[in-house]
């Protein structure tokens, strides 16, 4: 089956500090990987995407490469800020199969403090 | 271009009680999924809707319904709602391809 599994929260750094947040999946056959952030009382936004192995999401200073040997999608930030406190959620998609049907982790909780 | 609605924003609602809830997708997507979230449960698949038809359907009893007009809004209903209902209940609507998802700011429902 279709599975997200990341790391557990919460995460809490400075500002400024390199982030990492990890994230593995395991799909029947070729997934879409996403990162969406979800802001306290909002919901969510799609962060960034990647559609096949190797390619690389980026947007606002995160990174995610999608590896398909590892079956991973780790998120990455060099420098975070205090406005990158939220919840990120990595997901995946199948395509072709269930169309329409996102695939979400568990969430991690960052905080960054000044 | 407008993003996804939700309406209402805020709903408080009995035990025993039904309710509906609406979206209103992005301009020309015709897919909308919706999910619910719980700080037990994460985030959860109910269904998706495409050009009017279920398309797929999450693990949820019968109690959760839902349907899609020729304009592409939808609309979920919960009937004889139970304490566990309460939730973030979040709509996300996808054009083209149908994979990147773009999600509403969602409705926050209570049950006493």
């Amino acid at each position: 089956g279709n599975s997200v599994t990341q790391m557990e929260g919460p995460v809490t750094l400075s500002e400024e500090a390199f982030l990492t947040i990890n994230c593995t999946y395991t799909a029947t056959g070729y997934p879409s990987l996403f990162w969406y952030v979800q802001y306290p009382g909002e919901g969510l936004q799609l962060l960034l995407k990647a559609t096949k192995a190797d390619d690389k999401g980026s947007n606002k200073g995160f990174e995610a490469t999608y590896r398909k040997e590892t079956t991973s999608f780790h998120l990455e930030k060099g420098s975070v800020q205090v406005s990158d406190s939220a919840v990120y959620f990595c997901a995946l998609v199948q395509v072709g199969s269930t169309l329409g049907r996102l695939y979400f982790g568990r969430g991690t909780q960052l905080t960054v403090w000044p | 271009k407008a993003g996804v609605t939700q309406t209402p924003r805020y709903l408080i609602k009995t035990r025993g009680q039904q309710v509906t809830l609406s979206c209103s997708p992005i301009s020309g997507h015709r897919s909308v999924s919706w999910y619910q979230q719980t700080p037990g449960q994460g985030l959860q698949f109910l269904f998706e809707y495409f050009s009017e038809t279920q398309r797929n359907k999450g693990n949820f009893p019968g109690r959760f319904s839902g349907r899609q007009f020729s304009n592409s809004r939808s609309e979920m209903n919960v009937s004889t709602l139970e304490l566990g209902d309460s939730a973030l209940y979040l709509c996300a609507s996808a054009g083209g391809s149908g994979y990147e998802q773009y999600f509403g700011p969602g409705t926050r429902l209570t049950v006493t």
